[in-house]
């Protein structure tokens, strides 16, 4: 089954201690993306990367890390996590063509106390 | 630059009556336009999308969209709304002049009256 996959779902931590979620998809799609989803913004697109080692800045970049060494896994990593990163975030994937569909995870909820 | 913008933040009808949502966006290029769902505690599903083919697009659950390049719009409509369309609404844009961003707009969230 085609999917895109995300863990942990839920997670609640303390400031500043290191995380990283993670995602893989087996569609082997270029394009993965984060996003984080916070109530009356819509999804904002936190990095996204074209291929393997291959990533940049979306609109909100400030206190997350990506890396993309595989075609499949594009982890996002907070290594500093502050209470303002408290959100719902999104990985996804489409091909290297703009107008195709993103398949989305089904997100990973984060707390930061 | 891209950017997206949804006129309402709630639209409320009751069963069986037409649904509007608007879009607006603005973008340099032809962009690609997508609108998607999200049923409440669930993921993001593709209802349709606009890529420079036929101007009105049919998508999934009898809901359609119409790209007005005039009007910069990509507003989303279904004829009869059902109970089960309840849930929030993204209109998305993507093109090249923003690289390979995607933005959405802050969502319409539908609420379908018995």
């Amino acid at each position: 089954e085609a999917q895109v996959t995300q863990n942990p779902r839920y997670l609640i931590t303390v400031t500043g201690k290191k995380l990283t979620v993670t995602c893989s998809q087996n569609m082997n799609h270029e394009y993965m993306s984060w996003y984080r989803q916070d109530p009356g913004l819509g999804l904002r697109q936190i990095y996204y990367s074209m291929n393997v080692e291959v990533t940049d800045k979306g609109d909100v970049p400030e206190g997350y890390k990506v890396s993309r060494k595989e075609k499949r896994n594009f982890p996002l990593i907070l290594e500093s996590p502050s209470p303002n990163q408290t959100s719902l975030y999104f990985c996804a994937s489409r091909t290297g063509i703009s107008t195709d569909t993103q398949y989305f995870g089904p997100g990973t909820r984060l707390t930061v106390l | 630059a891209q950017s997206v913008t949804q006129l309402d933040s709630h639209v409320s009808v009751s069963e069986g009556t037409p649904v509007l949502l608007r879009c607006n966006y603005s973008s340099s290029y032809s962009p690609s336009l997508f609108w998607y769902v999200q049923h409440p505690n669930k993921g993001l599903q593709l209802l349709l999308k606009y890529t420079s083919a036929a101007t009105l697009v049919k998508g999934i659950n009898g809901f359609e969209a119409e790209f007005k390049k005039s009007e910069t719009s990509f507003h989303l409509t279904k004829p009869s709304a059902h109970m089960s369309d309840a849930a929030e609404y993204f209109c998305v844009v993507s093109d090249l002049t923003g690289g390979f961003k995607t933005i959405f707009g802050a969502g319409t969230r539908l609420f379908v009256k018995a």
